[in-house]
């Protein structure tokens, strides 16, 4: 099983909202990430969680708060967030933080009004 | 800094070749990979090249040369469902930071 499961798929929310994003895999993975893509763009590196402990936060403002509640999870709490935030959330993994090979889920589509 | 070049778009016609080279400029340097992105869907590994050569898989090749800091991506008997992004990427390190190009658009015609 080389799948990695990310709910919701869509979300909408206003600027005053608190909202959370998942992510699961079941691959043994040890590290686990989040990236920020904006259309016609690369995947931008958030976070990375190595071991579930977070080992790379790339400057990302707090109103995204990670969260690794055990190996197989990932979440990331969205809060007061701005309508320049809205793009796909991807969330990967990988066997350990220096492996090549990360796979990645389908993404959330999120919209902030 | 690490930056990565790639073209931004490459067309081709079905059954064709296409090449899409990527040169990095990056510190730490283990490998370079590639990824696949359709529109919509999510970045889905292709190929990782830590060594100098070519690295062949179905349809897809890819190549690398460390001297010159250079690699790419060779696609044969294109199809029309190869048309998607393709993105080279570095791991920086042993910390799992992934950098990527800006992405090349490949449009495979009839």
């Amino acid at each position: 099983d080389t799948e990695v499961t990310q709910t919701p798929k869509h979300l909408v929310m206003g600027m005053t909202n608190k909202k959370s994003l998942k992510c699961e895999q079941h691959m043994g993975h040890r590290a686990m990430y989040w990236y920020k893509q904006k259309a016609k763009k690369p995947p931008e590196l958030m976070f990375v969680y190595s071991y579930e402990k977070l080992s790379i936060n790339e400057s990302v403002p707090s109103r995204f708060s990670p969260e690794c509640p055990n190996s197989s999870l990932l979440n990331l709490h969205l809060h007061a967030l701005q309508p320049e935030d809205s793009a796909l959330y991807l969330c990967a993994s990988s066997q350990d933080p220096s492996t090549d090979t990360q796979y990645f889920g389908p993404g959330t589509r999120l919209t902030v009004l | 800094g690490q930056s990565l070049e790639q073209p931004s778009e490459v067309t081709a016609v079905e059954g064709a070749i296409v090449q899409i080279n990527c040169t990095y400029q990056t510190s730490g340097f283990y490998g370079l990979s590639w990824y696949q992105q359709h529109d919509g869907g999510a970045p889905t590994f292709l190929s990782y090249n830590a060594l100098d050569g070519l690295e062949e898989t179905g349809r897809f090749s890819s190549f690398l040369s460390r001297s010159d800091s250079y690699g790419y991506l060779l696609l044969q008997e294109l199809q029309m469902k190869d048309s998607a992004s393709y993105f080279c990427a570095v791991v920086s390190g042993n910390t799992g930071k992934l950098i990527f190009g800006q992405g090349t658009t490949l449009q495979v015609k009839p």
